[in-house]
């Protein structure tokens, strides 16, 4: 099976900045990586699907790039509300997640 | 607008059986595939299993496929995951997803519509 490693586990960030989290994964796998957020105590909401497509009703700030095995979340300029936990997925696996907290 | 409203909490002894429902709303019930992922507390996202809600075809995650049905009743709706032999550590929090394929033949794995999800609890 195929596995998920996502960089880095924990992110300190502050409301502004620009932060990138990486899907790794141990083969080459096609564009069908998803990208979630969950906030504490919430259902997950999917971001990102075909690593670069933006769902419906997400903010643009929030971009998705990559192919092979490297895929990368992008929040050009965090949010108050976006200090959450994003987990990677492809097919029927998740990433172990990364929580982004405050700095 | 779409919504999955999930059944309430469970509590359940260890070797006992549990079924959550998922009562889909607001689009076409047979039309998109209904998937069963669980959490546990603090951990990732842990796949189960899908139901194909038009003709009742499942497929399931190997480590759950000895142990878990999903069924569904299209004149609810309603789609049914139950998890049998249960132990401490499928204490989780159950959510039901929509598949976004717009055909329940063929699955994306995107997730775009998600129940808030059920807290099972095992222990004795």
């Amino acid at each position: 099976d195929i596995q998920l490693t996502q960089s880095p586990s924990f992110l300190s960030a502050s409301v502004g900045d620009r932060v990138t989290i990486t899907c790794r994964a141990s083969q080459g796998i096609s564009r069908y990586v998803a990208w979630y957020q969950q906030r504490p105590g919430k259902a997950p909401q999917l971001l990102i699907y075909a690593a670069s497509t933006l769902q419906s009703g997400v903010p643009s700030r929030f971009s998705g790039s990559g192919a092979g095995t490297e895929f990368t979340l992008t929040i050009s300029s965090l949010q108050p509300e976006d200090f959450a936990s994003y987990y990677c997925q492809y097919l029927w696996t998740f990433g172990q997640g990364t929580k982004v907290e405050v700095k | 607008q779409v919504h999955l409203v999930q059944s309430g909490a469970e509590m359940r002894k260890p070797g006992a059986s549990v079924k959550v429902s998922c009562k889909a709303s607001g689009y076409t019930f047979t039309r998109y595939a209904i998937h069963w992922v669980r959490q546990a507390p603090g951990q990732t996202l842990e796949w189960m299993g899908w139901i194909n809600p038009d003709n009742g075809n499942t497929k399931f995650s190997q480590k759950f496929q000895d142990r878990v049905t999903i069924t569904r009743d299209t004149s609810a709706s309603t789609t049914y995951m139950e998890l049998g032999s249960l132990r401490s550590e499928d204490t989780a929090v159950y959510y039901c997803a929509r598949d976004r394929s717009i055909t329940a033949r063929f699955l994306l794995y995107f997730f775009d519509y998600w129940g808030l999800g059920t807290l099972v609890t095992v222990s004795s």
